[in-house]
């Protein structure tokens, strides 16, 4: 079992849509959770950063962990062409500095 | 702020030579540099963590002869892919930490290595 599932989609949504990307882990030892975005062919790019369960808002942008299930999600309001691109999650355990990516989903926005 | 650059992005080479990709911090100091390959839609998987002034750390599999990191300064971190193959065509993407004791990685922007 890998320690980071996510579904590689891809995900097509029009725009102005809500997005709903999720990842599931195992390793109960994750304490801190990011979002990136990978543009094709790009380097991933932070987007959002968690410490423990509950609700983080930037912009369009909202993460939520739930710790008790495992469970971590991103939300995207009014999605745009531009959102188009690969999101990563990923889970870092407490005191260490080694990330855990998921897979990606590629998410596609139409207009 | 939180710049890493990647040079050079995009490298063709024959089988049997060997290729430098150089990784710098450009505005900050980063005393931890990780070294990532990706494959065509797969995620990022960790090859090595680099420290500066230190040897570097492999993950499970990762052939520390064939894959030589050096870490000389706290702006740049260097990977030479030795005697490289076509099955070592990949993307290749590298990642700093500002500071000492962070946790943030910031990536760059990625080298495309062509085996032939």
């Amino acid at each position: 079992q890998k320690e980071v599932e996510q579904d590689p989609g891809p995900l097509s949504v029009p725009e102005g849509a809500i997005v709903s990307l999720n990842c599931t882990y195992s390793n109960s030892a994750f304490q801190y959770f990011m979002w990136y975005r990978q543009y094709s062919r790009k380097g991933p790019e932070l987007l959002m950063y968690t410490y423990s369960s509950g609700n983080k808002e930037d912009g369009r942008f909202t993460a939520q962990v739930d710790k008790s299930s495992k469970y971590i999600s991103l939300f995207i309001r009014d999605s745009q062409p531009s959102d188009s691109a690969t999101y990563l999650c990923a889970g870092l355990t407490g005191g260490g500095n080694k990330l855990t990516f998921g897979t990606g989903t590629q998410l596609k926005v139409e207009l | 702020g939180a710049v890493v650059s990647q040079h050079p992005s995009w490298v063709i080479c024959k089988s049997g030579t060997s290729v430098k990709i150089e990784c710098r911090s450009l505005d900050f100091q980063a005393t931890t540099m990780f070294w990532y390959r990706q494959f065509p839609k797969q995620s990022l998987m960790l090859m090595a963590t680099s420290n500066e002034g230190s040897k570097a750390t492999y993950e499970q599999g990762v052939e520390k002869d064939k894959f030589l990191i050096n870490h000389a300064s706290l702006t740049l971190s260097t990977l030479t892919v030795t005697s490289a193959h076509p099955e070592d065509s990949s993307f290749y993407i590298c990642s700093a930490i500002p500071g000492q004791g962070g946790d943030t990685q910031y990536f760059g922007p990625g080298t495309r290595l062509t085996v032939l």
